[in-house]
């Protein structure tokens, strides 16, 4: 079964606008950990933010934030005035301490950022 | 400066031929790891080890090998290629006690097997 499920392929935004990348996940484990990551066209792996499942706040970092609905199972990436450099893909990971140590990521949104 | 480092960077190899990618990591992590990205399917886990001689198996370890013999190396040996393990691959590393931390990625290894 699909642990992490990002149903966006691609997504457009308006340079200045906010957008949201959806992701939602599938967990019986109480204590997990949900990260976001951004990878530019040039391949690297750039860390955003984190939500770990006991947090009372939305993780905000800069322009990104959560929006952590845990009875829905949803970890939404919200970023605020959209510049042309956050085009990229964006991927949704979950780390369940049910499982151990593994790591389930999404399959990603194609973000592009239209000037 | 802290960071995860992986050789080659891109590699074009034929079926059947043995080959390693390193992995070396200078922040003294317990937890490393082996993805491999392919379009449409996301990152998927093929191995990760949680310290020196302590390895197991992630989603996708068919046709993988990995050893942990120290620290701060964690190379990836694929014994027989085969096209259908073309792909990018990336090692990553992680404090193992410190949960909330994300790992750290190496910058990907582009393999193409003929």
């Amino acid at each position: 079964a699909q642990k992490i499920t990002q149903t966006q392929p691609g997504m457009f935004v308006q340079e200045k606008e906010a957008v949201t990348l959806d992701c939602t996940y599938d967990t019986s484990d109480p204590s997990y950990g949900l990260f976001w990551y951004k990878q530019p066209s040039s391949g690297e792996m750039i860390f955003l933010i984190y939500q770990g499942s006991y947090d009372q706040q939305n993780a905000t970092e800069g322009r990104y934030s959560l929006n952590f609905q845990k009875a829905r199972k949803s970890a939404n990436l919200v970023i605020s005035a959209s510049q042309l450099g956050d085009s990229a893909m964006y991927f949704c990971a979950m780390r369940d301490w049910g499982t151990g140590n593994q790591f389930y990521f999404g399959t990603g949104t194609s973000l592009t950022v239209i000037p | 400066e802290a960071q995860v480092t992986q050789n080659p960077r891109y590699l074009i190899t034929v079926t059947g031929k043995k080959l390693t990618v390193t992995c070396s990591q200078n922040m003294n992590h317990e937890y490393m790891s082996w993805y491999r990205q392919d379009p449409g399917l996301g990152l998927r886990q093929i191995y990760y080890s949680m310290n020196v001689e302590v390895t197991d198996k992630g989603d996708v370890p068919e046709g993988y090998k990995v050893s942990r013999k120290e620290k701060r190396n964690f190379p990836l040996i694929l014994e027989s290629p085969s096209p259908n393990q073309t792909s990018l691959y990336f090692c990553a590393s992680r404090l193992l006690l410190r949960p909330q931390e994300t790992q750290y990625f190496g910058p990907g290894t582009r393999l193409l097997v003929l």
